[in-house]
């Protein structure tokens, strides 16, 4: 079985630029779960998206933003990029209805912001 | 922002030792979980305890959980160079708290010596 995969690996972008990010869940997971890590603010909750619908919402400004599709993959989008989005961007998926089961992750995506 | 805190931030071990992390959150969970993660990669899951229960073991692992203390603690027995990596634990929240999203500690980072 496939894991998650998350593109690009790494994205160099300029200020105010904005960047999408993909992440392909395992098969027949529907719950999928964005995360920031940053070395100052460690691991941070972005949303989740359970069936193409966001369940939850992390305090985050409204420049980040995502959307689920009908096959469960997920992209999140960041919009006038700023130098503190520089990051390493991890998508999660976990199965069952709740979703209250063990994350798989991605490698994730280090996005850069120069 | 961070559920709560793990300590220590840092361990230096020899190979053979046993390494102790432990983990202190702040609200009412479902339950907790521990991710290890290599180097600016992906997590990778390590243990799911449920709320109800107080110890779990798999392979050289052992969780313990004490709800009243809000706290957790990770065991690594008879460590090796290949445990080097930063542990995280994870609380997810109880329902009556709205949130589904897991929640991670700062981590720790375990260094072991061959």
């Amino acid at each position: 079985k496939a894991g998650v995969t998350q593109t690009p690996r790494y994205l160099i972008k300029t200020r105010g630029q904005q960047v999408t990010l993909s992440c392909s869940p395992i098969s027949g997971h529907r719950s999928v779960s964005w995360y920031q890590q940053t070395p100052g603010q460690g691991l941070q909750f972005l949303f989740e998206y359970f069936s193409e619908t966001q369940r939850n919402k992390g305090n985050f400004p409204g420049r980040f933003s995502g959307r689920q599709f009908s096959n469960s993959r997920s992209e999140m989008n960041v919009s006038t990029l700023e130098l503190g989005d520089s990051a390493l961007y991890l998508c999660a998926s976990s199965g069952g209805l709740t979703g209250r089961t063990e994350a798989f992750f991605g490698q994730g995506t280090r996005l850069t912001v120069v | 922002s961070q559920q709560g805190e793990e300590d220590p931030q840092a361990l230096s071990i020899q190979e053979g030792e046993n390494a102790t992390m432990n983990c202190s959150y702040k609200t009412s969970i479902n339950n907790l979980q521990w991710y290890r993660q290599n180097s600016g990669r992906g997590l990778v899951h390590l243990i799911l305890i449920r709320s109800n229960e107080r110890e779990k073991h798999s392979g050289r692992l052992r969780v313990t959980l004490d709800t009243s203390k809000k706290s957790s603690s990770l065991l690594i027995t008879a460590s090796r160079a290949a445990d080097t990596a930063s542990y995280f634990c994870a609380t997810d929240e109880a329902w009556d708290t709205g949130r589904r999203a897991l929640t991670f500690g700062s981590g720790t980072r375990l260094q072991v010596q061959p």
